[in-house]
């Protein structure tokens, strides 16, 4: 599988602030994808980082809070806008892996503090 | 109907010992699955994929059973270093992977000396 690294690994921000997570695949990847874990909570995605093409969201997120930039097939960058504290989470990028037998494959994720 | 349900545990058991967890989905058109494993602050990694007729990988067997849409995840001779939570997750839309994934919320397993 390729190798795929996020930015920050963690960071503690002041509410109303925003923050760009970045996220790096080697090799080329047909989708990129976002979740979120909330202490004590499972993957809950985000949208999927569409390449070319704006992303597409999931109930409950949307472009105005949560935009993304996917502008080639190894990078995305997710920005978490006029944070609270309820932003408070892990947010981790995906990449699918086309080879194989549909596997995804995480980065290792953003630890986000909201004070 | 949640989409993907385990039983969250935790589940303690000794070295050596036999667990298996359960796992249910609503979509009874899903056509992959898979066990991935989430260590304490790290991401989920991906354990086995859950093929048709069931599959094997060293001391973890998973089986899949479509009519009653239940995975199941066993692991024999457990070890401390299995100590971890098993993230049930299932593909809902097909084989394709350009899908997003629908995560379980884990069933936590620790091992004790």
């Amino acid at each position: 599988s390729a190798v795929i690294s996020q930015k920050p690994s963690r960071d503690i921000c002041q509410r109303g602030t925003s923050l760009t997570i970045q996220c790096q695949v080697d090799s080329q990847v047909t989708m990129m994808f976002w979740y979120r874990q909330q202490p004590g909570q499972s993957l809950t995605l985000i949208a999927t980082a569409n390449q070319g093409s704006e992303a597409t969201y999931e109930s409950g997120f949307v472009i105005d809070k949560f935009p993304i930039s996917r502008p080639n097939l190894t990078f995305s960058t997710l920005t978490v806008s006029n944070m609270s504290p309820e932003d408070s989470s892990i947010y981790l990028c995906s990449y699918y892996q086309a080879s194989s037998y549909n596997e995804q494959f995480f980065g290792p994720g953003t630890r986000l503090t909201v004070l | 109907r949640k989409e993907v349900e385990q039983d969250p545990g935790p589940f303690n058991v000794p070295e050596g010992a036999t667990v298996a967890f359960n796992c249910t989905y609503s979509n009874s058109a899903s056509q992959s699955f898979f066990w991935y494993r989430q260590d304490c602050r790290k991401e989920p990694k991906l354990l086995m994929s859950v093929y048709s007729s069931g599959n094997e990988d060293g001391r973890f067997t998973a089986q899949l059973n479509r009519a009653s849409q239940y995975i199941s995840l066993l692991i024999r001779d457990s070890k401390l270093s299995d100590s971890a939570t098993y993230l049930c997750v299932v593909n809902p839309w097909g084989l394709s992977g350009n899908t997003p994934l629908v995560f379980g919320k884990g069933t936590r397993l620790s091992v004790i000396a």
